[in-house]
Parts: C-alpha cells; sequence; structure tokens
C-alpha cells in the first residue's frame, strides 16, 4: 500500500473550508486516493476519491496534484456534524483492494 | 436504507464464551470485508469475500476467528473461546468490484461493538 501521511489534528472554524492535506509520495500510477471520515462512534463514511483531475461530489472537493504525491480534502462550509476523523486512504494494489486506515485528521469545527 | 446493517450492535460476552456477528451488505455488492477497530485507533482489515469465496485473511485473524459467507450473500464473523483482547468495535463493508484502472467505494455498516468482560 502507498503510505499516506496526514496532520494529527485540524480545527476549523464553522462556516468556513476546511482544507484537509494528505501527502502519498509513494502512490503509483494506477492508485486511487480514498477519503472516508469516522465520525465518533458511528462506522467510516465514504466521501470522495479521485484517480488524476479534481473530483467534487455533494459532500467535499479532492484537489489532487499534478505529480500525484498529494491531495487535498476541501469541505466548502464546514459545519458542526463535519467534526470526524477524517481518512486519505490509498488501498491495497492485490485483489482484495483493502482499505488500510492510518491515525487519519481529527477535524474539529468550532462554533 | 438499504446500506449495510451489521447485527447486533452491542454484544457483552463473558470471556470464553463464543459470539456471532451478522453483516447483511447492499444487495448487490459481491465483495464483503470484516474490520477491527480497537479505541483509538484507525479499523484494521481482517478478511475479504469476493461472492462465497473468502480470499484473504489478515494474520490478525486468528483460529479461533471464523468467518462465511453462505450464497454470496449476508455473513457472519465468529468468535472462539473470547479473550478480553477481543474487545473491540467489529465493522463490515461492501463494495463492488472493478477493474484495476477503476475505483469503487466501498460502504460500512454501523458496527458490532463486543466487551468480554
Amino acid at each position: 500500500d502507498a503510505k499516506t501521511t496526514q496532520p494529527p489534528s485540524m480545527d476549523c472554524a464553522e462556516g468556513r473550508a476546511a482544507n484537509l492535506p494528505c501527502n502519498h509520495s509513494t502512490i503509483s500510477g494506477n492508485e486511487y486516493v480514498y477519503w472516508y471520515r469516522q465520525i465518533h462512534s458511528q462506522g467510516p463514511q465514504y466521501i470522495i476519491h479521485g484517480l488524476k483531475n479534481n473530483e467534487t461530489n455533494e459532500m467535499a472537493s479532492l484537489i489532487i496534484t499534478e505529480d500525484r504525491k498529494s491531495s487535498t480534502l476541501i469541505l466548502p462550509h464546514a459545519t458542526l456534524r463535519d467534526t470526524a476523523v477524517y481518512y486519505c486512504i490509498v488501498p491495497g494494489r492485490g485483489s482484495a483492494r483493502q482499505l488500510t486506515f492510518g491515525s487519519g485528521t481529527q477535524l474539529t469545527v468550532l462554533p | 436504507d438499504t446500506g449495510v446493517s451489521q447485527d447486533p450492535r452491542h454484544k457483552i460476552t463473558k470471556r470464553g464464551q463464543n459470539v456471532t456477528f451478522r453483516c447483511d451488505p447492499i444487495s448487490e455488492h459481491n465483495r464483503l470485508y470484516w474490520y477491527r477497530q480497537t479505541l483509538g485507533q484507525g479499523p484494521e482489515f481482517l478478511t475479504y469475500f469476493q461472492n462465497e469465496a473468502q480470499l484473504e485473511k489478515s494474520r490478525l485473524l486468528s483460529d479461533r476467528f471464523s468467518a462465511e459467507r453462505p450464497k454470496g450473500s449476508f455473513s457472519t464473523l465468529e468468535i472462539q473461546r473470547t479473550e478480553q483482547g477481543d474487545s473491540a468495535m467489529y465493522l463490515c463493508a461492501s463494495s463492488l468490484s472493478a477493474g484495476k484502472r477503476k475505483g469503487t467505494e466501498a460502504f460500512f455498516g454501523q458496527g458490532t461493538r463486543l466487551t468480554v468482560v
């Protein structure tokens, strides 16, 4: 699996954009970057994934650098309900494509 | 809601007892995963099914653990002779298989929290 590195914690003011960085410098050409989040005591929730191009859905935007060695998850207008641990994951190349969760970033949205 | 469902949500058992958890994946998903999560850690992969075939097991899956997915639908995870170290959240996820050049997301259930006393 490509190793990912994320800051352990970040704060964001409610209503502002939350920008969560992730480094994945060992990613290979055909590996996707996935983002999940986990709100306390719940199962992980899929947010978004991408390969090369920037992606946007109803939850977030994903910006991937041209060299694909890093990415940023953007929550455009953070709410208190976005407080969670955010995981940046590059799944394994094996047939299982299982997710290897690191420590993630604890995002706290402040009122 | 036709998401991944897990049963029970909570289980308290005495050390040495056997427990079984059930996971019902999203109906059209052919891949099913089991993960374990201990307090303060991210989920750890345990095992994976493609349809009814168990194709991969983590070294975390000791001999006391067994998982099945008969008929490629729901799955069960059994822990025999439970130990206090088995206390954790057990998460199930399902997804569609995809070609190597396509990404596919996994959807998780709410988990079964096991406490061994």
